[in-house]
């Protein structure tokens, strides 16, 4: 199975920060990669697909990037909405593998 | 609207047998694969099966496979998850997922989810 390793797993950030979180996989998967963003009690919600693309009517300040085993997520000026948990995940290869995820924390 | 609803979900022991359905709507049903996932509490994400639009294809996480088996109704645009032999390690929180994909092809991903239902597997 892909291994899929997130770090930081939290960080603490006021409102208007540049946040940045990576997702390592533990071998090649190209840009097959998506993130998702989970808020308390709620489902998770899908945000970037193939490593980069966003979803439509997610914010321009989700930026995804990385292809091969390295990626980031970072949210180029964090606003109150943004505090919750996101998770990576690879669609390279099944069984479909997570990250187990980075909590943003506010300060 | 895009909707999945899950139900079914409850408390049973283990080695004992539950099936999970999921109900969607606002979108062509048969133009997608669905996936169940699992969250335990606390935990992460665990992809749990998919099954392709026509279901000719159907896929299961090792720890599952065997025990568990989806299906899905397209007429009532329904899918469901029959879960047997069930241990305590099971317990989570199930969602399905819509595939963007019809058969779950590779470089997918999962959206909308539904807001999921409880299992809990204890004596």
């Amino acid at each position: 199975d892909i291994q899929m390793t997130q770090s930081p797993s939290s960080l603490s950030a006021s409102v208007g920060d540049r946040v940045t979180m990576t997702c390592r996989a533990s071998q090649d998967i190209v840009t097959f990669l998506n993130w998702y963003q989970q808020k308390p009690g709620k489902a998770p919600q899908f945000l970037i697909s193939s490593a980069s693309v966003l979803r439509s009517g997610v914010p321009s300040r989700f930026r995804g990037g990385g292809s091969g085993t390295d990626f980031t997520l970072t949210i180029t000026s964090v606003q109150p909405e943004d505090f919750a948990t996101y998770f990576c995940q690879q669609s390279y290869r099944t069984p479909l593998t997570f990250g187990g995820g980075t909590k943003v924390e506010i300060k | 609207e895009v909707q999945l609803v899950e139900s079914g979900g409850g408390l049973v022991r283990p080695g004992r047998s539950l099936r999970l359905s999921c109900a969607a709507s606002g979108f062509p049903f048969d133009d997608h694969a669905i996936h169940w996932l699992r969250q335990a509490q606390g935990k992460g994400l665990e992809w749990v099966s998919s099954v392709s639009w026509n279901s000719a294809i159907t896929d299961y996480a090792d720890s599952v496979r065997g025990r568990f088996t989806i299906s899905r109704d397209n007429a009532k645009n329904s899918v469901y998850l029959e879960m047997n032999s069930l241990r305590p390690d099971d317990t989570a929180l199930y969602y399905c997922a819509r595939s963007s994909t019809p058969a779950a092809e590779l470089g997918g991903w999962f959206d909308p989810w539904g807001q999921g239902t409880l299992v809990i597997v204890s004596s």
